[in-house]
């Protein structure tokens, strides 16, 4: 059974700082991984989405990097900004099309 | 109107009550999803239309009843529901095809916050 866990639960960061988020699943077997963002009150917005054969993605400030091999996946927030403040959210899809979701963690940037 | 919409956004029933969130989604896509989050757990799959069909329904208790009469709408019909049933409900689209599987982006509504008394 597939399990996500992201650590860690909730960062707060100054303002300008680099920041890395980190995801784990336990099953390799994975079609494709997601990094969201939930602002509250609102629904989650897709950030980056990798393929099982890519090892990366790049998208502005953000940098999402995938080791299937160790189950492992990163979001790399670079030179914050209090606009960043949100929870952010890994989910892996497995070959057998359930997507599972962490816990999420919740981003606090100081200004 | 354009994404993924959700109504109502905030929603209080009795137990007793029955009642349906709405979605639809302004993009075209041919995949629609329903999920749950609840307080302090992981977001949770219920279900998954491809094409108007369920191709998936993520061992979800029979109060919880879903309806895609197209593939632009999607509802939630919900009777004799729990306290426990309270959370957030989010509905998502994709586009999905047997040639890009694993690279559809989901795109999500607003939620509808529910809250069971």
């Amino acid at each position: 059974k597939q399990e996500v866990t992201q650590i860690p639960a909730a960062l707060s960061v100054p303002e300008g700082e680099n920041l890395v988020l980190n995801c784990s699943f336990t099953d390799s077997a994975i079609y494709n991984l997601q990094w969201f963002r939930q602002d509250p009150g609102k629904g989650l917005t897709s950030l980056l989405l990798i393929q099982s054969s890519q090892r990366e993605q790049t998208s502005g400030r953000l940098n999402a990097s995938l080791d299937k091999s160790s189950g492992r996946s990163t979001l790399y927030i670079a030179a914050s900004q209090p606009g960043d403040s949100a929870t952010y959210l890994c989910a892996v899809e497995g070959r057998d099309d359930k997507i599972i979701f962490g816990k999420g963690t919740r981003l606090h940037i100081l200004p | 109107e354009t994404g993924v919409t959700q109504t109502p956004r905030h929603l209080v029933m009795g137990m007793t009550n029955k009642k349906s969130l709405k979605c639809e989604q302004h993009l075209g896509h041919n995949a629609m999803y329903w999920y749950k989050q609840s307080a302090k757990k992981p977001l949770e799959l219920m279900f998954v239309y491809n094409f108007k069909e369920q191709t998936e329904n993520n061992s979800v208790p029979s109060r919880f009843s879903p309806e895609c009469p197209n593939s632009s709408h999607l509802f939630l019909h919900l009777h004799t529901l729990q306290p426990e049933d309270s959370a957030l409900y989010l509905c998502a689209s994709s586009q999905r095809s047997s040639s890009s599987a694993g690279q559809e982006t989901q795109y999500f509504g607003p939620g509808t916050r529910l809250l069971v008394l």
